[in-house]
């Protein structure tokens, strides 16, 4: 089966800092990246995602990049506020099967 | 648009009891996922439907879980008997024909 990591656990910043998660995944068939935002006591949401024709994607402060051939992707939040802090999980997937593996999550923690 | 429903919101039972949950999807969305969330870790996908039919459950533990989507609208998830690594946060998902996948609020259940 898919095996999905993410990297790092946890992660501490500064609020106005720069935040960069890591996710790699072993099935070469995968062809859609979602990341999601989990906060305490919340759903998932969907904050981004990426498909495999395209290398990066931006939507204000948040960005996903895609690196197919070395099998990861990374989610990117830049000027960082503390209601960023949540943890974040990616599920790589692919369409044919409609499913996602979710990654063992990244917890952040943007501190004022 | 109304999001996925879910309930009950919290469920408190004894091992060895029976317990249902109930998910109602996003108003056209073929495709429901169950998951289940233990403390601390990311999504496990228990069983997936494309409208009332199974497509995978490869992960429910069949000998206690079982899962209906009888009119391929609402679906039930039931455990019987419940064991104590029973308890987590059980999430309801609905996938749109983007691939994107929204959650319902979850029904946490513990199992004392």
């Amino acid at each position: 089966g898919e095996n999905v990591e993410q990297h790092p656990s946890t992660l501490s910043v500064q609020e106005g800092d720069s935040a960069v998660i890591k996710c790699t995944y072993s099935d070469s068939a995968s062809n859609y990246f979602p990341w999601y935002k989990q906060e305490l006591g919340k759903r998932p949401q969907l904050i981004i995602d990426i498909r495999s024709n395209v290398g990066e994607k931006k939507d204000q402060r948040i960005a996903v990049t895609l690196n197919k051939t070395a099998k990861h992707f990374s989610l990117h939040i830049t000027e960082t506020q503390p209601e960023d802090s949540a943890v974040y999980f990616c599920a790589p997937g692919y369409t044919g099967f409609q499913k996602l593996v979710f990654g063992t999550g990244t917890r952040l923690l943007v501190s004022p | 648009e109304a999001g996925v429903a879910q309930s009950p919101r919290y469920k408190i039972i004894e091992k060895r009891q029976s317990v249902a949950f109930w998910c109602n999807p996003i108003s056209g969305h073929a495709t429901l996922y169950w998951y289940q969330q233990i403390l601390g870790q990311g999504p496990k996908l228990l069983i997936q439907f494309q409208n009332n039919g199974v497509v995978d459950d490869s992960q429910l533990p069949k000998d206690r879980f079982s899962a209906e989507r009888l009119k391929g609208v609402d679906s039930t998830l039931k455990i019987q008997p419940a064991k104590l690594e029973d308890s987590a946060v059980y999430l309801c998902a609905s996938r749109n024909r983007d691939n994107e996948q929204f959650f319902g609020p979850g029904t946490r259940l513990t199992v004392l």
